[in-house]
């Protein structure tokens, strides 16, 4: 299985700043079919996850535009522009490339 | 608006099997997948299988094969997943999603509330 590797693991950070979460991946998550399957994954205390960027930089419908998403091949990036209080939760890369898709063990981001 | 309604928390004992329904609302239900996502308390997530609500077929996670079942109802829009042979380290919340594909697994979007199964004896 690929494993999926996030840092760092916990992320305070001061309202209205910027917070950025890498994520890294064993293998290659390109796709023969040309597409890279990495999402990015919200959840909010008490919540379900939430869909907030798929295929690496597209952003889902009704996510703020202050979440962006980067990266290539086996390196990933999810960036915060200005962190919000509804923002708190612990965030998770998935991969979907290659069976079975596999998780990083998540970032907690909380308010300094 | 797309979404999906998972069944009630369950509590269960070690050996017996439960059933979790997710129904889907607010979309062409067999023209997507649903993927099944558990997570064990204060764990992260994991992939446990996916099924096509187009033509049933499934895919599931190695270390679940053979105790899994993933199903559809098209008629009530209606997902099913049955785990059987229940442990204790199958307490988790269990989340239906869906698979805005009707052929793959590769992406996941909306998610339902979850479920909470519980196994004690």
């Amino acid at each position: 299985d690929i494993v999926m590797t996030q840092t760092p693991l916990s992320s305070p950070v001061t309202l209205g700043q910027p917070a950025s979460i890498s994520c890294r991946s064993s293998q290659s998550l390109v796709h023969s079919d040309g597409n890279t399957y990495l999402s990015w994954l919200q959840q909010r205390p008490g919540q379900p996850p939430r869909l907030l960027i798929y295929k690496i930089s597209n952003r889902f419908s009704g996510v703020p535009d202050r979440f962006s998403g980067s990266g290539a091949g086996t390196d990933f990036t999810l960036k915060i522009s200005r962190v919000e209080a509804e923002d708190v939760g612990v965030y998770y890369c998935m991969q979907a490339t290659q069976f079975p898709p596999t998780f990083g063990q998540g970032t907690k981001v909380e308010i300094k | 608006q797309v979404q999906l309604v998972q069944s009630g928390a369950e509590v269960k004992k070690p050996g017996a099997s439960v059933k979790v329904s997710c129904k889907a609302s607010g979309y062409t239900f067999t023209s997507y997948g649903i993927s099944w996502v558990r997570q064990a308390p204060g764990q992260g997530l994991e992939w446990m299988g996916w099924i096509s609500a187009y033509n049933g077929n499934t895919n599931y996670a190695q270390k679940l094969q053979g105790r899994v079942t993933m199903t559809t109802d098209t008629s009530t829009s209606t997902a099913y997943m049955e785990l059987r042979s229940l442990r204790s380290d199958d307490t988790a919340v269990y989340y239906c999603a869906r698979v805005p594909a009707r052929y793959n697994w590769n992406e996941v979007d909306y998610w339902g509330q979850g479920t909470l199964v519980t196994v004690s004896s």
